[in-house]
């Protein structure tokens, strides 16, 4: 069975410093895989996603991930984070077939002036 | 294009009562998703159709409920005998057809079960 792992639920940065949200994936073949942002009262909003090809995707609002297979992960981050960007961000994998999303527990960012 | 839109956008309701939300899904959509996310979880997946034809459900997905999608537009989900176990945001999700889509969600529906 597919498993999302998100290291760290809450993250507390300054604006501009770098932030890297961890996610980890389990897997018997290679997923999809999925970054996913929820601001305060608002629904889920896709950031960026890995399907094939490129290991290192970029997505909105400046963020990037890369896909390492063999350490099953699927980090995000952003070189200078804005006040803006304070949400909760959710990691998710789906199998090649159904494409239903298996979610991470999230991750809180919080950014400081 | 209006995007997934969701009702009621929230719902109390008390212990053995039936509750049905709806989910109308961005046109063109073929693939509809419906997920449950409780406080400190990340959604979970209860089932999904493919137009009108209910391809996979979860084991979330007890017999009290049920999910339809008459002629592959909008969705219903019913949960009959409300318990206070089922109180989450049930969110829906649609996306054009392959597991490679992006899933665009709507706002969710806050079921408080008394």
């Amino acid at each position: 069975a597919q498993s999302v792992t998100q290291l760290g639920s809450h993250v507390s940065v300054s604006e501009g410093a770098l932030v890297l949200l961890r996610c980890n994936y389990s897997s018997s073949v290679p997923p999809y895989l999925f970054w996913y942002v929820q601001y305060p009262n608002q629904g889920l909003q896709l950031l960026l996603k890995y399907t094939t090809g490129a290991t290192l995707v970029k997505g909105i609002n400046g963020f990037e991930a890369e896909f390492n297979k063999s350490q099953t992960s699927f980090h995000l981050r952003k070189p200078s984070v804005h006040i803006s960007d304070t949400a909760e961000y959710f990691c998710a994998v789906s199998d090649r077939s159904q494409g239903n999303l298996i979610f991470g527990k999230g991750t809180k960012l919080s950014v400081k002036p | 294009d209006t995007g997934v839109s969701q009702n009621p956008r929230h719902k109390i309701t008390k212990r053995g009562q039936n509750v049905t939300f709806r989910c109308d899904p961005i046109s063109e959509h073929n693939r509809l998703y419906w997920y449950r996310q409780t406080l400190g979880q990340g959604p979970e997946f209860l089932t999904y159709f493919q137009n009108e034809a209910q391809l996979e459900k979860s084991r979330l997905l007890s017999d009290r409920f049920s999910a339809e999608r008459p002629k592959g537009s909008f969705s219903t989900l019913e949960i009959q005998r409300t318990e206070q176990g089922d109180s989450a945001m049930y969110l829906c999700a649609s996306s054009l057809g392959q597991p490679t889509d992006t899933q665009y969600f709507g706002p969710g529906t806050r079921l408080t079960v008394l």
